[in-house]
């Protein structure tokens, strides 16, 4: 089971911090991801983390965006800084077994961020 | 960056008809690893997204046999044997053998 918490309204150029909590699997030995989706829109990849720690962004995001783990925790974030309008969407995370470069095989229920004045 | 293209953009179909969704990318999807990274997601209204197939042709477990996938190299299609009405829903192809990339959707719906 995966629950994204975090979300909510912030100003242009603000700050939010999205966590993942993970259950049933150990999210350092596993693929995760994070995943965005504007309102009435498509899937739109953000970040990537594999077990080995190498990490990915897409390239609106890289700079902005930070994906890390707690393993302590069991957690996944994605720290998101200097925040546009554009970025308004619910952030999905993913992963587990048998994700990878098959994209998530498991997903949370998102969590929306909505980024106005 | 590898676009992904899938046709068409909405399918209405009659309950217990077949239906078939296409997608394309741009570049050739087989890895240097020999294995074809493409993945077919189903979002239902309201929902989380939900894998289907992935490398092409493989269902994941839980899902009915009802999906299939098949293609190669470019081109690729996911099938419904005949539709449900727990079918409705957006369907998204995915590829994973470059930085990944999510088609544009088909929305299916119920004539």
């Amino acid at each position: 089971q995966l629950v994204e918490s975090g979300g909510g309204l912030v100003q242009p150029g603000g700050s939010l911090r999205l966590s993942c909590v993970v259950s049933g699997f150990t999210v350092s030995n596993n693929y995760m991801t994070w995943v965005r989706q504007a309102p009435g829109k498509g899937l739109e990849w953000v970040s990537l983390i594999y077990s080995s720690g190498n990490t990915g962004y897409a390239d609106s995001m890289r700079g902005r965006f930070t994906i890390s783990r707690d393993n302590s925790k069991n957690t996944l974030y994605l720290q998101m800084n200097s925040l546009r309008g554009e970025d308004t969407a619910i952030y999905f995370c993913g992963g587990g077994p048998n994700s990878g470069n098959s994209g998530p095989a498991s997903w949370g229920q998102g969590t929306l961020v909505t980024v106005s004045s | 960056d590898v676009v992904m293209t899938q046709s068409p953009l909405s399918l209405p179909v009659t309950l217990g008809q077949p239906a078939s969704i296409s997608c394309r990318s741009s570049q050739s999807l087989v890895h240097s690893d020999g294995n074809t990274y493409l993945s077919w997601f189903q979002q239902r209204p309201g929902q989380s997204p939900r894998r289907l197939i992935y490398k092409v042709s493989n269902r994941d477990s839980g899902v009915p046999d009802r999906f299939s996938g098949s293609g190669s190299g470019t081109d690729f299609t996911l099938k419904i044997s005949g539709v449900e009405a727990e079918d409705v829903g957006v369907y998204y192809c995915m590829q994973g053998t470059y930085w990944p990339s999510f088609g544009g959707g088909t929305k299916v719906e119920i004539k």
